[in-house]
């Protein structure tokens, strides 16, 4: 089955200790990018990457890193998490321009 | 930067009628993309439609057709025969215009009851 998946779907931690958050697709794309979904702000990119060691910064990547080493993975990284990290995260990927295949997101609370 | 704008915050409607959920945008640039994704309350953000600015018709997928208004910049999401699944929250998404973008800012959403 095509999808995108994330690891993993809920998380509480706390304030300074590192975490990741994996994502993985199975289709191919080239095209991956991480959304954080916060009340009354919407979906907003953090970063996004155009194929294998390509990446870039999206509107709101303060605080986040990411890695693209292989096609499949692109793995959000959050070395000093703080309290307003918390939110809803998603990953997309895709191979076109007119799609955009997300995953089933990521709940963290950071205490 | 590049707006969508989601006028109405909650809508009901009853089962089996038809809804129109309401979505304009603001760009300059003669090429991009609209979006419409369902978010149910278990958090998933599924894809619906998508419609290009240069398509000639309005996209349909089953239930779902895009009313694809250029002149007005509007890109309004039509249910017909509403279920009860489609209860959910409702985002309009434009992709970002230049060569290559793929990102897409998203409207503020729209929470969608079906009443039975």
């Amino acid at each position: 089955e095509a999808q995108v998946t994330q690891n993993p779907r809920y998380l509480i931690t706390v304030t300074g200790k590192k975490l990741t958050v994996t994502c993985s697709q199975n289709m191919n794309h080239e095209y991956m990018s991480w959304y954080r979904q916060d009340p009354g702000l919407g979906l907003r990119q953090i970063y996004y990457s155009m194929n294998v060691e390509v990446t870039d910064k999206g509107d709101v990547p303060e605080g986040y890193k990411v890695s693209r080493k292989e096609k499949r993975n692109f793995p959000l990284i959050l070395e000093s998490p703080s309290p307003n990290q918390t939110s809803l995260y998603f990953c997309a990927s895709s191979l076109t321009r007119n799609e955009q295949f997300f995953g089933p997101g990521t709940r963290l609370t950071v205490l | 930067a590049q707006k969508i704008t989601q006028t109405q915050p909650g809508m009901f409607v009853q089962e089996k009628e038809a809804v129109t959920l309401d979505c304009t945008y603001d760009t300059s640039d003669p090429s991009y993309g609209l979006f419409w994704y369902k978010q149910p309350s278990s958090g998933e953000m599924i894809f619906l439609i998508y419609q290009g600015s240069y398509d000639q018709q309005n996209a349909t997928e089953g239930r779902y057709s895009l009313n694809f208004q250029k002149a007005r910049k509007s890109a309004n999401l039509v249910i017909s025969a509403s279920q009860l699944g489609d209860s959910a929250m409702y985002f309009c998404a434009m992709r970002e215009p230049g060569a290559g973008s793929y990102q897409l800012t998203f409207g503020k959403g729209t929470k969608l009851s079906v009443i039975p």
